[in-house]
């Protein structure tokens, strides 16, 4: 276990649906992140959160709605998706945000399929 | 704009044997590279960071090496076991860029026969 937990683990969605995926770190880290990662796509960074301040919006559509009322928690909205959107989204957290040498730790994931 | 290439997209090497995964980069400047392991239904686990110091590193049965004027790594597996099967992730960042300025490459999966 990396100390990264994601629920749930799998999620099949219609379009219209509202739905949140949930992610948990017992690490003590300050930054977490959400990652999309498409089947022979690099992993593509979505959202970043510092000491619970969004940092970084990497033009996600606004289907998309990230939430993060602690540094240990960090939520996913989604609402209205498209088809294109099923892959596998991946939390991660670390230290803090700082130079580039910080190891990633990533929990399991969310298979999200939009029909 | 940064860039990491992976060689190759797949591999199936029989239980026992070695295998060598490869890794260039266009990431400019240079902080450090990572890789990571994703077992299937799991997200990735570093392996070994290399920063531009560095040659050489192990972990185990892992082996990763680093030509910063070439601006290519690789990682070689010594004696596979069925447990190696996975995607292997490198991921490189640039230097003050923070976890936002890293460039994944789309791995290497590997398949390891028995």
């Amino acid at each position: 276990e990396t100390g990264v937990t994601q629920t749930p683990r799998h999620l099949v969605m219609g379009m219209t649906n509202k739905k949140s995926l949930k992610c948990e770190q017992h690490l003590g880290h300050n930054a977490m992140y959400w990652y999309k990662q498409s089947a022979k796509k690099p992993l593509e960074l979505m959202f970043v959160y510092n000491f619970k301040e969004q940092t970084e919006n990497n033009s996600v559509p606004s289907r998309f709605s990230p939430e993060c009322p602690n540094s240990s928690h960090l939520f996913l909205h989604l609402h209205t998706l498209q088809p294109e959107d099923s892959a596998l989204y991946l939390c991660a957290s670390s230290q803090e945000r700082s130079e580039g040498d910080e190891k990633l730790f990533f929990g399991s994931g969310t298979q999200l399929s939009v029909l | 704009k940064n860039q990491v290439e992976q060689s190759p997209q797949s591999l199936i090497i029989l239980e026992g044997k070695n295998c060598t995964l490869q890794c260039n980069y266009t990431v400019s400047p240079f902080s450090n590279l990572r890789w990571y392991k994703q077992d299937t239904g799991r997200g990735p686990v570093s392996l070994t960071i290399m920063t531009f110091s560095e040659n050489t590193k192990s972990n185990g049965r892992y082996t990763a090496t680093l030509d910063a004027d070439t601006k290519q790594s690789s990682l070689h597996i010594t004696a596979s076991q069925l447990s190696d099967s996975a995607s292997y992730i490198c991921v490189v960042s640039a230097a003050g860029g923070g976890a936002d300025g890293l460039t994944f490459g789309k791995g290497t999966h590997l398949i390891i026969q028995p």
